[in-house]
């Protein structure tokens, strides 16, 4: 298996202000992706992190408010840019291995960010 | 397009009670992974189980149990003699079966397991 680090763990930020998250694998993944849990509610992906390519976004997610950054094979960022209350949630890094036949997907710890 | 329900938002069970947890699924690929996930109160996403489309053996693990019957697109979780330490939230989620794809989730089901 993978282990998923992110930082920070969680953070309270100032409305208008940008924050950007870390994600560090131990080892060498295929895909990395970028998921937001807003309270109480499921999971949704942001985007794909592609190394040396911009992020893949899914509908309703712009490169301007997440502009994400993937370097090498086992690093990638998410910035939350010009933050609002309703950007708090948690945001999670998640990781695929291809691993003999199947596909691995492992999630890190998660960020909670709390924007007043 | 691809989707997850759960129907069950919240369930609450007195401990060493057996409680079930419905998800049912759309999808138009023929192959696809199914996987059920943990979050505890600390936030964690805790992997469960996976199991491909191929396989419709149900798998017991411990006290856990998954019954997927392809035919009704379902993929229930048991829990049986539960636990107060099982009280989390509970996802299940869907993927096709080619690599890169994303996973989409249901909107959870919360359980509380009471003393």
């Amino acid at each position: 298996s993978a282990v998923i680090s992110q930082k920070p763990s969680r953070d309270i930020c100032q409305r208008g202000t940008s924050l950007t998250i870390q994600c560090q694998v131990d080892s060498q993944v295929t895909m990395m992706f970028w998921y937001r849990q807003q309270p109480g509610q499921s999971l949704t992906l942001i985007a794909t992190a592609n190394q040396g390519s911009e992020a893949t976004y899914e509908s309703g997610f712009v490169i301007d408010k997440f502009p994400i950054s993937r370097p090498n094979l086992t690093f990638s960022t998410l910035t939350v840019s010009n933050m609002s209350p309703e950007d708090s949630s948690i945001y999670l890094c998640s990781v695929e291995m291809l691993a003999k036949l199947d596909n691995e997907q492992f999630f890190g710890p998660g960020t909670r960010l709390t924007v007043l | 397009a691809q989707k997850v329900t759960q129907a069950q938002t919240e369930i609450s069970v007195v401990e060493k009670e057996d409680v079930t947890l419905d998800c049912v699924y759309e999808t138009r690929d023929t192959t696809y992974y199914l996987f059920w996930y943990k979050q505890p109160p600390s936030g964690e996403l805790v992997f469960l189980i996976r199991r491909n489309s191929f396989d419709e053996q149900n798998e017991i693990s411990g006290r856990y149990s998954w019954n997927f019957q392809k035919s009704t697109s379902s993929f229930n979780f048991t829990i049986t003699a539960s636990q107060v330490v099982d009280s989390a939230v509970y996802f299940c989620a869907l993927r096709p079966l080619v690599a890169g794809n994303m996973l989409t989730f249901g909107g959870g089901t919360r359980l509380m397991v009471k003393p």
